[in-house]
Order: structure tokens, then C-alpha cells, then sequence
């Protein structure tokens, strides 16, 4: 079984550039979330999704960033303008409905320069 | 305010020793707690799990115990492996039914010394 799947794995930006990430969850698996990690510190939900709809958005920096998930499979998280305080691994991970574990992929480590 | 602590930042032992790593929570309402393992440049990867309703679980190698009063939990890796070096998260589930939003603890790096 494929795994939840993230690009790019590496990007450096200037800050007030854009950046988007990509994420494609484990087949079926309804539930998807993505997670902020700053060095040093613990994964930090910014924003679950259940099918194309969003569950807990409560984290999110609705002024910087955005993600959607249109037809309830990918998604794509969004940042701009970038600060230099974005710099951290945005970690991808999906869960059935029904399930309490979560798998997350490998994440995707921005440096805002 | 960190809900989830995890006060030692790294943990080092001897192969074939017992690992032991601690996690303290202070919001009551927590229901369900896991313990994730990370290696460098990957996610973090599931590991053992409890729900509050038990004080123990095991699985192989790997135990969980969970000590409601004290607000405390702690792995136990027995006995540890020089693979087992990693760093550890403890998460809780948040008590609001979506078992999905995760708090994690800072994670604790353990080296395990061959």
C-alpha cells in the first residue's frame, strides 16, 4: 500500500514569495490533515479535511495561508506572502474515517530566507 | 501554552538496557494518546497507542503505561536497539471527539548506544 505522498520534499524562498505544497493521502483514506513542525517543536494541526470538506481550520494563518482539497483526494497548502517564521516542515498525513491512527508522509521542509 | 510536555529533550542508553520516556499533559479532557517515532529527513511514524480507559499497553518491545491521576504517561522500550534511535513524540487527542487533531509533545531524541 502507497504511502502519503508530498512535493516537493525541499524549498528555499525569499520572504513575500509563494510557495505551494502538493499531497496526495493514501488511497481511501477520507481524512486529511496538514501539520506545521518547526525545529525544535512538535507537529501543530493547521488544517483537517474530511472528504473536500474542511473540519478544524482553528490553526491555520487564514491571512497567509490556504489549502484546498476539490475533489477530496489531493490537496495543495498555499503560503503567501511567505514570512521567515513559515520556515518548517509541512507534514502531510491522512487517516481513514474511521480510524484513530494517522500516517503521515514524509513533509515538505521550507526555508524562508 | 504547551498542553503536551515532554521535559527531557534527549535520552541516551546502552543497547540491550530499558529506554524510558516520559510525557505530562495538563488538560484533563484528553482521551487518547500515542507515541510517534521519527528518524532525520523523514514523517513521523506510528508507534503504540492508549486510550484512557487503560493504564497499560503493550506491544512486543513496547509498552505504554498511562497514569491518569498525575496527568503523565511514559514508553517503554525494552530492551533498546540501536534502530530504536530516533526521536519520540507523545501526542493526545484533545478530547472533542475528532480523534484526528493531534497535540503533540517537543519530542525527545533517543540515542541508544551499541
Amino acid at each position: 500500500e502507497a504511502g502519503v505522498a508530498q512535493s516537493p520534499r525541499y524549498k528555499i524562498i525569499e520572504k513575500r514569495q509563494s510557495v505551494a505544497f502538493w499531497c496526495n493521502p493514501i488511497s481511501g483514506h477520507a481524512t486529511l490533515y496538514w501539520y506545521q513542525q518547526i525545529l525544535g517543536q512538535g507537529p501543530k494541526l493547521l488544517i483537517q479535511f474530511q472528504n473536500n470538506g474542511v473540519v478544524d481550520d482553528s490553526q491555520l494563518p487564514k491571512d497567509r495561508f490556504s489549502a484546498e482539497r476539490l475533489k477530496g483526494v489531493d490537496s495543495t497548502l498555499k503560503i503567501q506572502p511567505a514570512k521567515l517564521e513559515d520556515s518548517a516542515v509541512y507534514l502531510c498525513a491522512s487517516s481513514s474515517v474511521s480510524g484513530n491512527t494517522i500516517y503521515f508522509g514524509e513533509g515538505s521542509w521550507l526555508t524562508v530566507v | 501554552d504547551q498542553q503536551v510536555k515532554q521535559n527531557s529533550p534527549s535520552l541516551s542508553v546502552q543497547e540491550g538496557r530499558i529506554s524510558i520516556l516520559n510525557c505530562d499533559y495538563t488538560n484533563s479532557m484528553f482521551d487518547y494518546f500515542l507515541w510517534y517515532k521519527k528518524y532525520p529527513a523523514e514523517g513521523p511514524t506510528f508507534l503504540i497507542s492508549i486510550s484512557s480507559i487503560k493504564d497499560k499497553n503493550e506491544d512486543g518491545r513496547f509498552t505504554v503505561f498511562l497514569n491518569k491521576s498525575a496527568k503523565h504517561l511514559s514508553l517503554h522500550i525494552v530492551p533498546s536497539q540501536p534502530g530504536d534511535s530516533a526521536v519520540y513524540f507523545c501526542a493526545a487527542s484533545d478530547g472533542s471527539g475528532n480523534t484526528g487533531k493531534l497535540i503533540f509533545g517537543q519530542g525527545t531524541t533517543l540515542q541508544v548506544k551499541p
